[in-house]
């Protein structure tokens, strides 16, 4: 079975300045997604930003990028220039991936979650 | 073009009771997830619907869950009767089939369920 592990309950980062989230998850499959949802006070998730595991370069969203490292399976987001608005829960995720006409359910496995307070 | 809207997005009810979540999907997206955070713990994985039918519900905690999908439009969550570990709050989701190797799942704000 797949894990996710996010180490980092709570973390907190100045205004214009770089914060890396953390993550590590363990699986046996080879062909998977990684992602980085954000969940405002709002509630309503989004996602941040995607990786395919069989690509090896990092995957970048603006001010948002990723450490990716299969072989330690270690999924970190960078942001940087932090803004008020990225005030948030992170979650990170993972995804087998497998066609929907395969009969996979391709659902997402997450962490529990790191509390981001971007302080002005 | 609406996103995934959840209704109530906040319901409290007493052990014994019965409540009803409602997931209503992105237009034209036959993938429907239902996904539920325990207060401080991660979002698990309840179950998912393609279209009309029940592909996958190996994460429903037991048989006081139903969910049901009219017609592979809205969705809903029955709880009944309710207990008090069934707080938390309920995630819905939708999305494309996935052929055409788009993977992104659209979130609704979720429900927040407080059994007392």
């Amino acid at each position: 079975a797949q894990t996710v592990t996010q180490s980092q309950p709570e973390m907190s980062v100045q205004e214009a300045e770089t914060v890396t989230l953390s993550c590590t998850y363990d699986t046996s499959e080879s062909n998977y997604y990684l992602f980085w949802y954000k969940q405002p006070p709002s509630r309503q998730m989004i996602l941040v930003i995607r990786q395919e595991a069989y690509k090896q370069q990092n995957a970048t969203e603006n001010r948002f990028s990723v450490n990716f490292q299969k072989a330690a399976k270690s999924f970190s987001l960078k942001i940087s220039d932090s803004q008020l608005g990225d005030t948030a829960m992170y979650f990170c995720a993972f995804m087998k991936r497998s066609p929907n006409y395969g009969g996979a359910t391709n659902k997402l496995i997450f962490g529990t979650g790191t509390l981001l307070a971007v302080q002005p | 073009e609406a996103g995934v809207t959840q209704f109530p997005s906040h319901s409290v009810i007493e052990k014994g009771q019965t409540v009803t979540l409602r997931c209503d999907p992105i237009s034209g997206h036959d993938n429907l997830y239902w996904y539920r955070r325990v207060m401080g713990k991660e979002i698990k994985f309840l179950l998912h619907f393609v279209k009309e039918s029940k592909q996958d519900e190996s994460g429903m905690p037991n048989n006081r869950f139903l969910a049901e999908r009219t017609g592979g439009t809205y969705s809903t969550l029955k709880v009944q009767p309710a207990e008090l570990e069934d707080s938390g709050v309920y995630f819905c989701a939708s999305s494309q089939l996935w052929e055409a190797g788009n993977t992104e799942a659209f979130f609704g704000q979720g429900t927040r369920l407080t059994v007392v």
